[in-house]
């Protein structure tokens, strides 16, 4: 049972590179989600999708683009990255019909962007 | 829009003490509220989840309340353990079904 697996898990960016942080989920899940956490701090969502092709934007989407081409995969992506882009990155799952299921989460990947 | 606070951020116990943690939220209209723990430099580990048409789940040592009309959660740990160390996350689901609103957390030290 893999589960939601995310790559890389740890990544230094110099400030304007660009990277994909990757994200596969082997459950038929049709939700999906990008959380950030920074230091003491809760999750803050930043893109969400409830299916293939189809992707919304969370609470803090600025920087940061995603694309949902199958089910399984979820794909981030940092265009110009910034030191306020230094965070651990949580990838989700959940499932399309059961609304009072739980989420099933990545091990995350530490972004430090110096 | 839905807020989520946990009191205390911070907690030290001898081992064995039981202890509770809360949660507080001010959209009542939720689906469900779920607890995780997360250790140090890990990702999330679910431990509750407790349906809004229920009042409590247990697992363990561990059982989780929801009180909806009060807009409040929480999580007792019985005779905790050293291994119970960790920060405590809970989070709840909106009424659209899909969207987490988490908790800033409670990190938890459990002293041997």
């Amino acid at each position: 049972n893999a589960g939601v697996t995310q790559t890389p898990k740890f990544r230094i960016l110099k400030i304007g590179q660009s990277m994909t942080l990757q994200c596969t989920q082997d459950m038929n899940h049709n939700y999906m989600y990008w959380y950030r956490q920074d230091p003491g701090m809760g999750l803050k969502l930043i893109y969400y999708s409830v299916g293939a092709g189809i992707t919304d934007k969370g609470e803090v989407p600025n920087g940061y683009n995603v694309s949902r081409s199958t089910t399984e995969d979820f794909p981030l992506r940092l265009e110009l990255a910034a030191p306020s882009q230094t965070s651990v990155y949580f990838c989700a799952s959940s499932p399309l019909k059961d609304l009072n299921y739980g989420y099933t989460f990545g091990s995350g990947t530490r972004l430090t962007v110096v | 829009k839905q807020e989520v606070t946990q009191i205390p951020a911070a907690l030290s116990v001898p081992e064995g003490e039981n202890l509770v943690l809360n949660c507080s939220f001010t959209d009542s209209a939720i689906y469900n509220l779920q607890w995780f723990r997360q250790d140090p430099g890990k990702g999330l580990t679910s431990l509750l989840l407790i349906q809004s048409s229920q009042r409590e789940q247990t697992s363990g040592r561990l059982n989780a309340s929801l009180d909806k009309s009060s807009g409040r959660s929480t999580l007792y740990i019985a005779a905790s353990q050293p291994g119970d160390s960790a920060t405590y996350l809970c989070a709840a689901k909106g009424s659209s079904g899909d969207k987490l609103t988490f908790g800033t957390g409670t990190r938890l030290a459990v002293r041997p």
